[in-house]
């Protein structure tokens, strides 16, 4: 069974101040993605990574992919108050179709000034 | 471009009913996955339909069942409910190629009492 834990949860920040979220997955994949969601409203592709030492980068967020220690990292620099989302990342199993994501439990971010 | 949308928004619903719930893809995308959201948990992959096939089941019973249609809308059924089927509903499609990421809907959000 595909497990997907993040790390940590719950993330408290100042403005400007940099951070990473990490998640691990419990066995191969082909696929990880980074979503977003803000409050009471669905959720919003931020990242897609396809091979071992992918990385990309939008704004203030970059995303990495190390497919041998299955783990994936969102750092976040210089954090602004419209950061605060949850984020959660996705991962697809080997060799299956891409939609039947497993995903972990979020990281719920809050910016304070 | 219109994306994926959902109806209803919002649904209560009494133990032992029964529940349709709906989602028009976005434009040219030809697969639809479903997700349950519990609250405060990351989306848990229901089951995907792909050119109006089961493309694969995700750990839910029979109760919840679907269709897609030529127009690749599709339909969540759930019969029988339960009090934790009370959730976020998401619809996401996509182009079913596998460096595509889910584009996700608003939700429905079911309350069963």
């Amino acid at each position: 069974e595909l497990k997907v834990e993040q790390n940590p949860l719950f993330l408290s920040m100042q403005e400007g101040k940099n951070y990473t979220i990490y998640c691990n997955y419990s066995t191969t994949s082909d696929r990880l993605y980074w979503y977003r969601q803000d409050p009471g409203k669905s959720l919003e592709s931020l990242f897609v990574l396809l091979s071992n030492g992918a990385v990309k980068q939008e704004g203030r967020l970059m995303a990495s992919l190390d497919t041998k220690a299955r783990l994936s990292t969102l750092h976040i620099t210089a954090a602004v108050h419209d950061l605060s989302a949850t984020y959660f990342c996705a991962v697809d199993r080997q060799n299956t179709n891409a939609g039947k994501s497993t995903f972990g439990d979020g990281t719920t971010l809050t910016v304070k000034p | 471009e219109t994306g994926v949308t959902q109806s209803p928004t919002h649904l209560i619903k009494t133990r032992g009913q029964q529940v349709t719930l709906r989602c028009s893809s976005q434009s040219g995308h030809n697969t639809v996955s479903w997700y349950q959201q519990a609250l405060g948990q990351g989306p848990q992959f229901i089951f995907q339909y792909y050119r109006e096939e089961e493309n694969g089941r995700g750990n839910f019973p029979p109760r919840f069942s679907g269709l897609q249609f030529p127009n690749y809308s599709s339909e969540l059924n759930v019969n029988a409910l339960e009090l934790d089927d009370s959730a976020l509903y998401l619809c996401a499609s996509s182009l079913g190629r596998n460096n595509s990421p889910l584009h996700f809907g608003n939700g429905t959000r079911l309350t069963v009492t």
